[in-house]
């Protein structure tokens, strides 16, 4: 398996413009994070989902945020619109089932707001 | 505030020296994760410790858990300019699969 995939890698987009961050997690894993790391806050979970289904965005910062797992294999972190505060890296991570298990993660989609 | 608390934030060190990272939290953890992450790079999975105690060792690496499992450190004999990254300690919170992260050490070692 490739791991997980995250696209774009880098993202430079203007102030008020949408933003559609794309993952592709491991193939049979059945959790989903968005994790954005930054200096100042370090890696903070935005959202994670179950089988699709999202458990927890209490992590999510503004109702500009948002994320969708439309199937098992595609999940998408959309920003509407961005701000220069959402300057971050953003990562997406996969998981099995179960107590304790290792949390994959893509390489991260470095954004610019400017 | 961050559940889970690491110190210290920034340490350089001379390679073939010993260091000594903390990972703190006022609560109870079934369990704790440390992590390493390289510029460029998502978080790569170390080692997990499970019961309140354990001691796990990874090369020059030694992982303890406390005994009230709250607390982790992260010890590394010689270190060598190759274990230059940050490390992060991450802990599921919940009962459940959320995996909720520390702010990390920042880790030079200078050659």
């Amino acid at each position: 398996d490739a791991g997980v995939i995250q696209s774009p890698r880098h993202e430079v987009t203007e102030m008020g413009q949408e933003v559609t961050l794309r993952c592709k997690p491991i193939s049979g894993h059945d959790y989903l994070f968005w994790y954005r790391q930054t200096m100042m806050r370090g890696l903070e979970l935005l959202i994670y989902f179950n089988n699709n289904v999202p458990i927890d965005d209490s992590g999510m910062p503004e109702d500009r945020f948002s994320a969708k797992m439309p199937n098992a294999s595609f999940s998408t972190l959309k920003i509407q619109p961005s701000e220069p505060r959402d300057s971050a890296v953003y990562f997406c991570a996969s998981s099995f089932t179960g107590m304790n298990t290792e949390a994959f993660f893509g390489q991260g989609t470095r954004l610019t707001v400017v | 505030t961050q559940l889970l608390e690491q110190s210290p934030q920034f340490l350089s060190i001379q390679e073939g020296e010993n260091l000594t990272v903390y990972c703190n939290s006022s609560s109870v953890f079934s369990s704790l994760q440390w992590y390493r992450q390289e510029p460029g790079e998502g978080p790569v999975l170390l080692v997990t410790v499970v019961t309140g105690g354990e001691v796990k060792k990874l090369k020059r690496l030694t992982f303890q858990f406390g005994d009230a499992r709250k607390d982790s450190s992260l010890h590394i004999t010689a270190a060598q300019p190759g274990d230059t990254g940050l490390y992060l300690c991450a802990g599921f919170y919940n009962a459940g699969n959320m995996l909720t992260f520390g702010g990390g050490t920042r880790l030079m070692v200078k050659p």
